[in-house]
């Protein structure tokens, strides 16, 4: 897996838009980044993927930068909902399959 | 995407003893993943069950302290032996069906 590089923690106002930085400098080219969540007391949550190009879906946006070596997710309007723990991984392909290695994460807490 | 269901959701229980976590999930797959959440810390994977093949561990997890079955394509267990406290955790198990899923978790307290 790719080494990625996150804040530990961020805030934002409800209503604007938060965005996570995260820096995965040694990803290799077939490295896809995913973003996961997880809300106090409940198991993680999918978000968004992508590999190269900017990906857009009914929860967030994903910039991944042309060198791949950082992405950005962004929550458009954040609620406070929204609150969680954000992590940003880069899994090795396994086989036919992948595992995910989470690290550390970035806490984001929307102040109302 | 896969619903999974684990059992029990949480459980309080005395060190030396053994507890199974079940994870079942509503769809066949073929990769199904646990992980520990220490208090306060982020998911460690433990290891990775492959329906008919015997899991693979990763490193500092063992298959004498977490061993694992997976009897078919839609459940497994993990079973957390000879408890100490600091195996208080949430155990969950992950599928990949398209993209990982995640159960909700069991948060197990030993005493």
């Amino acid at each position: 897996d790719a080494k990625t590089t996150q804040p530990p923690s961020m805030d934002c106002a409800e209503g604007r838009a938060a965005n996570l930085p995260c820096n995965h400098s040694t990803i290799s080219g077939n490295e896809y980044v995913y973003w996961y969540r997880q809300i106090h007391s409940q198991g993680p949550q999918y978000i968004i993927h992508g590999l190269k190009n900017n990906e857009t879906n009914e929860m967030a946006s994903l910039i991944i930068t042309e060198d791949r070596k950082s992405s950005t997710l962004i929550l458009p309007h954040a609620t406070l909902r929204d609150t969680a723990v954000y992590y940003c991984i880069a899994p090795a392909p396994m086989d036919s399959s992948y595992k995910l290695i989470f690290g550390s994460g970035t806490r984001l807490l929307v102040r109302p | 995407s896969a619903v999974i269901s684990q059992k029990p959701s949480r459980d309080i229980c005395q060190r030396g003893t053994s507890l199974t976590i079940q994870c079942q999930v509503d769809s066949q797959v073929t990769m199904m993943f646990w992980y520990r959440q220490q208090p306060g810390q982020s998911l460690t994977l433990i290891a990775t069950a492959n329906q008919g093949s015997e899991a693979t561990y990763e490193s500092g997890f063992v298959i004498d302290k977490f061993p694992i079955s997976r009897p078919n394509l839609t459940f497994s267990t993990l079973t957390v032996s000879n408890m100490s406290p600091e195996d208080s955790s949430i155990y969950l198990c992950s599928v990949e069906d398209q993209r990982m899923a995640f159960g909700q978790g069991t948060r197990l307290t030993v005493v």
